[in-house]
């Protein structure tokens, strides 16, 4: 597609429910990223894929929080018996990192707004 | 640690100029970005600065020193649609990008 898309845009949730988020990122681009931004706050990273592969973790918040890619392109987010700390919007981004030698721009998606309640 | 440090908000008046400073402590350094985001928008690329200079794209100029560890965004002719938050972020020796928390940009009129 011309850009990074994610669905849905809104989900409202009830507490304990579990939750997959969507995102497909632009065409040929082999890294992809998860982020979580809540209300007036900056951008926290959560996992990133190169390939299918996810080599950086590290920003997952708890065990509740799980990602995966399939065939290098669309990849879902799935949180777990959700809680209202994890309301927030979820953005996606995806880049050509690592095709030039150098940092990538990455290209963001609507995101999604969580609202658990 | 990895710190990007922004001011959390500036104030400026339409047609006037305005400098959003950024310093950074990364492990590694592989470029700088300078991202805009409206509210309730995802953000989208302004600049990327990877040697020490000035870049300039039309009203916007992003500037960088990496002796010094400092980048800085310039806004010209400020625009009622230039309100919004700048985040600067920094690539590092993994090809991580750290971000900053952003600069909420308030224009008058």
């Amino acid at each position: 597609g011309a850009g990074v898309s994610q669905s849905p845009s809104n989900k409202v949730t009830e507490k304990g429910k579990d939750v997959e988020l969507r995102c497909d990122p632009i065409s040929g681009h082999t890294a992809l990223y998860w982020y979580r931004q809540s209300l007036g706050q900056g951008l926290e990273f959560l996992i990133y894929f190169q390939g299918n592969s996810a080599p950086d973790k590290s920003g997952l918040p708890s065990d509740r929080f799980s990602a995966e890619r399939t065939g290098g392109s669309v990849s879902t987010l799935t949180i777990q018996r959700t809680q209202q700390e994890d309301s927030a919007v979820y953005l996606c981004a995806s880049s050509n990192l690592g095709t030039s030698g150098g940092a990538d721009t990455q290209y963001f998606g609507p995101g999604t707004r969580l609202t658990v309640l | 640690g990895q710190n990007i440090d922004q001011p959390t908000e500036m104030t400026a008046t339409e047609g006037a100029i305005v400098q959003i400073n950024c310093t950074y402590q990364t492990s590694g350094f592989n470029g700088l970005f300078w991202y805009q985001q409206h509210a309730g928008e995802a953000p989208t690329f302004l600049s990327y600065n990877v040697l020490d200079g000035l870049e300039e794209k039309g009203r916007f100029s992003s500037f960088l020193s990496r002796s010094k560890g400092y980048s800085y965004l310039l806004l010209k002719e400020l625009q009622m649609k230039d309100s919004a938050s700048y985040l600067c972020a920094v690539t590092d020796s993994n090809y991580q990008l750290i971000w900053g928390a952003g600069t909420k940009l308030i224009i008058k009129p």
